[in-house]
């Protein structure tokens, strides 16, 4: 069974604050993405990288970076952490055209 | 420009009645189309993908080029069936497949 992990399913961070998030995925993926998950709006990319040290902004870039040191790993960063950065983060790693999703993490700024 | 549209964010039918989620699609190659399942407290997971053409859960969507549409369907509902569900859409890009997701349609099957 694919395993993809995010270290945290709850943050709460302050305005301001850097923040990270990590996504860890045990199947040798190349592929991996970031997404946020908002009611109403679906799952909007953020991120992706298709191997080591390679990264593509994805449609809402603005105010994230990401870093992608080890293949099986996939971190988010949030420079300076707003209030409209409170949402779901989700994670996926891709074998061919199948996704497979971490449980998610939801941040809330304060 | 790739988009996946789901007109409708909430579908409330009760048990035993046919449900019919919408998915359309623009895409200016030859696509691959899924449905993804999010369950209350669950992970987003796979339901089902064009190219299987097999029914899963009760669950069929046919691909309709013409159209550029894969509805989901399902002749009777189940109360277990309730969930967020969401057509994705993954295109090749280079040498890497992009994945792109339409805004969800939250399914409710009432007793």
């Amino acid at each position: 069974d694919v395993k993809v992990t995010q270290s945290s399913r709850y943050l709460v961070k302050r305005t301001g604050e850097k923040v990270f998030l990590e996504c860890v995925q045990d199947m040798d993926h190349e592929n991996m993405f970031w997404y946020r998950q908002d009611p109403g709006l679906g799952l909007r990319l953020i991120y992706f990288s298709y191997d080591v040290k390679m990264k593509e902004k994805g449609d809402i870039p603005e105010g994230y970076s990401v870093s992608r040191e080890k293949k099986e790993r996939f971190s988010l960063i949030l420079e300076s952490a707003s209030t409209n950065q409170t949402s779901m983060y989700l994670c996926a790693s891709t074998l061919s055209t199948e996704a497979f999703f971490g449980q998610g993490t939801r941040l809330t700024v304060v | 420009a790739q988009r996946v549209t789901q007109p409708e964010k909430l579908l409330s039918v009760f048990k035993g009645a046919p449900v019919e989620l919408k998915c359309n699609y623009s895409y200016s190659g030859s696509p691959e189309l899924f449905w993804y399942v999010q369950y209350s407290r669950q992970r987003l997971q796979l339901l089902l993908r064009h190219i299987s053409r097999e029914s899963i859960k009760g669950f069929t969507a046919d691909l309709n080029k013409g159209e550029t549409s894969f509805h989901l369907k399902k002749p009777f509902a189940q109360e277990e069936d309730s969930a967020m569900y969401y057509c994705a859409l993954s295109g090749l890009r280079g040498n890497f497949n992009k994945f792109y997701f339409g805004s969800g349609t939250k399914l409710n099957v009432k007793p």
